[in-house]
C-alpha cells in the first residue's frame, strides 16, 4: 500500500521560503512521478509542480519563477521549496503520486498539511 | 481552462446526476481524470483517461467524453456520494496538469 504524509512549518512569514516534504513508503520514489497540489481556504484545487521519474521538472506556469521540488532518494522523500510567500500562498498543500501509467493522473495522496502565511 | 458546471446542484439519494467539464482546448489522447473530495480529506481518484475507473471505485461511477467535453455520471446517488467534485486534464501546453473549479453536490 503506497502511503504519502507530508510535513513542514505550519506558519511562515511573508517574504520568506514554504518548505515541505513528503515521506513516501510503499513505492520507490525513483519508480515514478510525484508532485504538490495546494489548494486554499474554502477554494478548489491548484497543481502547483511535479518531479518526474527521469529527475526533470514541470510547474505550474504562474508559480514557476518560485518554486522548486527536489527528490532525496536516499530518504524516498521529495519536497517543495516555494520563495518570497505571500498571503495567497495559505492553504492546504497535498503531495501525491503519478504512476507513471502515461495517463496523468494522481492516484496516492498525503492527508495534507495546512499552511498559512502571516506576521 | 476546464470549467465545471453546475458549480453546486442538489438532488437526493438515488437520484442519477451528470456532472460537465468543458476544456477551452483539446484534452490530449483524453487524459481527463475526476476526483471526490470530501471536507478535511484528501481528493479521492474515480476516473483516469475520461473513463477508466480507479481500482476500487463503485460501479455506479462511470466517465464519458473526448475532445473537450467531459461527463462524470453517478447512476444512483448513495449518501457517502455527496461531496466536491474535480475534473483534472494533462498533458496541456499551457499547463501539464490542471484543476477545474469543482461541482459541489449537496444533499437536498
Amino acid at each position: 500500500q503506497v502511503q504519502l504524509q507530508e510535513s513542514g512549518p505550519g506558519l511562515v512569514k511573508p517574504s520568506e521560503t514554504l518548505s515541505l516534504t513528503c515521506s513516501v513508503s510503499g513505492d520507490s520514489i525513483s519508480g515514478s512521478h510525484w508532485g504538490w497540489i495546494r489548494q486554499p481556504p474554502g477554494k478548489g484545487l491548484e497543481w502547483v509542480g511535479i518531479m518526474k521519474s527521469s529527475g526533470t521538472t514541470n510547474y505550474n506556469p504562474s508559480l514557476k519563477s518560485r518554486v522548486t521540488i527536489s527528490v532525496d532518494t536516499s530518504k524516498n522523500h521529495f519536497s517543495l521549496s516555494l520563495n518570497s510567500v505571500t498571503s495567497a500562498d495559505t492553504g492546504v498543500y497535498f503531495c501525491a503520486r503519478d504512476p507513471v501509467d502515461g495517463y496523468g493522473h494522481f492516484d496516492y495522496w498525503g492527508q495534507g498539511t495546512l499552511v498559512t502565511a502571516s506576521s | 481552462v476546464l470549467t465545471q458546471s453546475p458549480g453546486t446542484l442538489s438532488l437526493s439519494p438515488g437520484e442519477r446526476v451528470i456532472l460537465s467539464c468543458r476544456a477551452s482546448h483539446t484534452v490530449r489522447n483524453n487524459f481527463l481524470a475526476w476526483y471526490q473530495q470530501k471536507p478535511g480529506q484528501a481528493p479521492r481518484l474515480l476516473i483516469y483517461a475520461a473513463s477508466t475507473r480507479a481500482s476500487g471505485v463503485p460501479d455506479r461511477f462511470s466517465g464519458s467524453g473526448s475532445g473537450t467535453d467531459f461527463t462524470l455520471t453517478i447512476s444512483r446517488l448513495e449518501p457517502e456520494d455527496f461531496a466536491v467534485y474535480y475534473c483534472q486534464q494533462y498533458g496541456s501546453s499551457l499547463s501539464l496538469y490542471s484543476f477545474g473549479r469543482g461541482t459541489n453536490l449537496e444533499i437536498k
